[in-house]
This record gives structure tokens, C-alpha cells and sequence, in this order.
């Protein structure tokens, strides 16, 4: 069973849509995360949510909306897409926000193409 | 300033070798330190936490030095399967596990 899936894994689009990457864990983590890592392999957190609820937010434009139904899920909405949004978003999930326990469970990358 | 930073390699070695990767942090504040290590095209996964004694894990030593903001990885008798990017990771103090993670450092063993 994996334990952070998210879908799809491959998207590629034209600019100017909108579109939607889900996320799910079942490791019964409090903690989900979206990351964006760009061509250059920098890996960087746009959003976290600690049981359905935001608490980190960097900046990040407002077409990208995350949204968490429950603990268990994390999905992101990204509307009117540009080039640079092209990269790989990857969604993770940790026990607890707090306490820095560094363990990251991340899926396995959805790789968006933006034309 | 980054908040973490890495030289990006790539490192070349030869199976056996003994490799360092280093990495600095801008962040005098940061409590938490780790290596993840990330195959190509795939998911970063945790490799080990650094301690702030240092600590080993097999093939495998991490050193902090928190007067420099220096994080090291060592790597011992390099197998082909260590092929990977290993990325520096520091918590932010911004609170709520916010890591922030270094570009990585390749590393490729040779046969």
C-alpha cells in the first residue's frame, strides 16, 4: 500500500487552464504538505495544513488554492497556469506540526507541463 | 541569502571511496538538521537526522557544528546503489515544521 499517493502523476497543459493534483495518505498523519520543486531541483513549500486546518502559506500566487476535505487529504487547485508553473509538486505528510520531527513522507511527484 | 546552501557537484567517486558533502545554513536559530537523499525522478526520503554530538548510521556519519552553520554527510566504502542527490535539510523557526531544503549535492559512484 503506498502511503502518500497522489494523482495524477503526469499532466501536461496548455496555459491559461485550470487544474487539480490530489493527494491522500493513510499513514493517519495530522500534517500534509504541498512542496514545488522547479528545474533547477530546488525544493520549496508552498502550503501545510495540520488536520484540516492552514498553517503555513508562503508566498505563493492566489491561483494556486489547496484544499484539505479531511486530515487524510490534500489536494491543490491551480487555476489560469502559466510556464512557470511547470515542475514537479510534490505532497508529504508528518506525525505532528510542531516539534520538528523531520520526517517528511513525500509522494511521488506530479510532474506538470505547462505549454 | 539562501537558507540552506550546497555545492550542487556533481561528485564522481569510485566504488569504495569515502566521500564528504557539506552544507551551510543562514539560520543561527535552526534546532532540527537532516540529509535526505532523493533518487532521479523520484521522492526525497530521509536518510538521517544530525545530532548535535554527530552520529553515524552504517557507511553513514553526520556532523553538526552549530558555531559555523555547518552541516556535514560522510559517506564510507561508496556502493553503486548510493548514487543519488542528497539534500540538506534545516528547520525554519517560522514555526509548524517548516523545513527548508538545500538544492543537493549529486553523487554518482563508478564501478
Amino acid at each position: 500500500d503506498t502511503a502518500v499517493s497522489q494523482t495524477p502523476k503526469y499532466l501536461v497543459t496548455q496555459m491559461g487552464n485550470d487544474k487539480s493534483i490530489k493527494c491522500e495518505q493513510n499513514l493517519g498523519h495530522d500534517t500534509m504538505y504541498w512542496y514545488k520543486q522547479d528545474s533547477k531541483k530546488f525544493l520549496k513549500i508552498m502550503f501545510s495544513y495540520n488536520n484540516k486546518e492552514l498553517i503555513i502559506n508562503e508566498t505563493v500566487p492566489n491561483r494556486f488554492s489547496p484544499k484539505s476535505p479531511d486530515k487524510a487529504h490534500l489536494n491543490l487547485h491551480i487555476n489560469s497556469l502559466e510556464l512557470g508553473d511547470s515542475a514537479v509538486y510534490f505532497c508529504a505528510s508528518s506525525r505532528i506540526a510542531t516539534g520538528n520531527t523531520g520526517e517528511l513522507f513525500f509522494g511521488e511527484g506530479s510532474r506538470l507541463t505547462v505549454l | 541569502r539562501k537558507e540552506v546552501e550546497q555545492d550542487p557537484g556533481p561528485f564522481n567517486v569510485p566504488e569504495g571511496a569515502t566521500v564528504a558533502f557539506n552544507c551551510t545554513y543562514s539560520n543561527s536559530a535552526s534546532q532540527s538538521f537532516f540529509w535526505y537523499r532523493q533518487d532521479c525522478r523520484k521522492e526525497p526520503k530521509l536518510l538521517m537526522s544530525v545530532y548535535s554530538s554527530g552520529n553515524e548510521d552504517g557507511r553513514f556519519t553526520a556532523q553538526l557544528n552549530r558555531a559555523s552553520q555547518y552541516i556535514s554527510l560522510l559517506i564510507r566504502d561508496s556502493k553503486l546503489s548510493d548514487s543519488a542527490t542528497y539534500l540538506c535539510v534545516v528547520n525554519g523557526v517560522t514555526g509548524a515544521n517548516n523545513l527548508f531544503f538545500g538544492t543537493g549535492t549529486r553523487l554518482t559512484v563508478i564501478p
